[in-house]
């Protein structure tokens, strides 16, 4: 999987606790991303980052927050998870923005209860 | 705004059949597309990726897709089904007016029928 590695790779949480999932990549690439996947809507951006310290909203990004402090890990956090983040969280990274194409790790299946 | 539409959330096929997997899209400029297959607990993986050269495009495991600018479309076909081939398939779009963010479609499940 291109070097990408998601940890951990189940969890199951209460409601209202907080929650990180990370994303750990050994291929150097600028551009790393966190979507979420959902039946019937595909995947969906939650955060992207484009450089240590860079980081931008994806169209679902309320709930979550990220951070990179170092080129090879991409943090997510759910400061206070709720039943509707229930999902299954992906990490992909990509070396540029100019169409090529992304890298996805295996996925974290997180349950909110 | 940037939209694929991926039509058949379903598709069934029997083994040796023809593979069609219908993806339409909208974009301003001219797009990058990209179709992914995923298989059980498992991330996506990449099929083939259209960027502006040759409008026919062939990927992995025999599949391959043509980009049709009049009809906004990028069809992921394959000539003949494999059992190995059910899986879900995704199609996505990304292109220089979105900084090159990528938006997938709902994916389409492929069952084939031995």
């Amino acid at each position: 999987d291109a070097g990408i590695t998601q940890s951990p790779r189940h969890k199951v949480t209460e409601t209202g606790t907080p929650v990180t999932l990370r994303c750990h990549q050994t291929e150097n690439h600028r551009y790393m991303y966190w979507y979420r996947q959902d039946p019937g809507h595909g995947l969906r951006l939650i955060h992207y980052s484009y450089g240590v310290k860079d980081t931008d909203k994806g169209e679902v990004s309320d709930g979550y927050s990220v951070s990179r402090s170092k080129t090879e890990d991409f943090l997510l956090t759910l400061e206070s998870a709720t039943s509707s983040q229930t999902s299954v969280y992906f990490c992909a990274i990509s070396p540029d923005n100019g169409g090529s194409p992304l890298h996805f790790g295996n996925g974290t299946r997180l349950t909110v209860t | 705004a940037q939209s694929v539409t991926q039509l058949g959330s379903h598709v069934s096929v029997s083994e040796g059949a023809l593979v069609l997997l219908r993806c339409n899209y909208s974009s301003s400029v001219p797009p990058y597309l990209f179709w992914y297959v995923q298989y059980p607990n498992q991330g996506l993986q990449l099929l083939l990726k259209y960027t502006s050269a040759a409008t026919l495009v062939k990927g992995i495991n025999g599949f391959e897709a043509e980009f049709k600018k009049s009809e906004t479309s990028f069809h992921l076909t394959k000539p003949s089904a494999h059992m190995s081939d059910a899986a879900e398939y995704f199609c996505a779009v990304s292109d220089a007016n979105t900084g090159n963010q990528f938006y997938f479609g709902t994916g389409t499940s492929l069952t084939v029928i031995p």
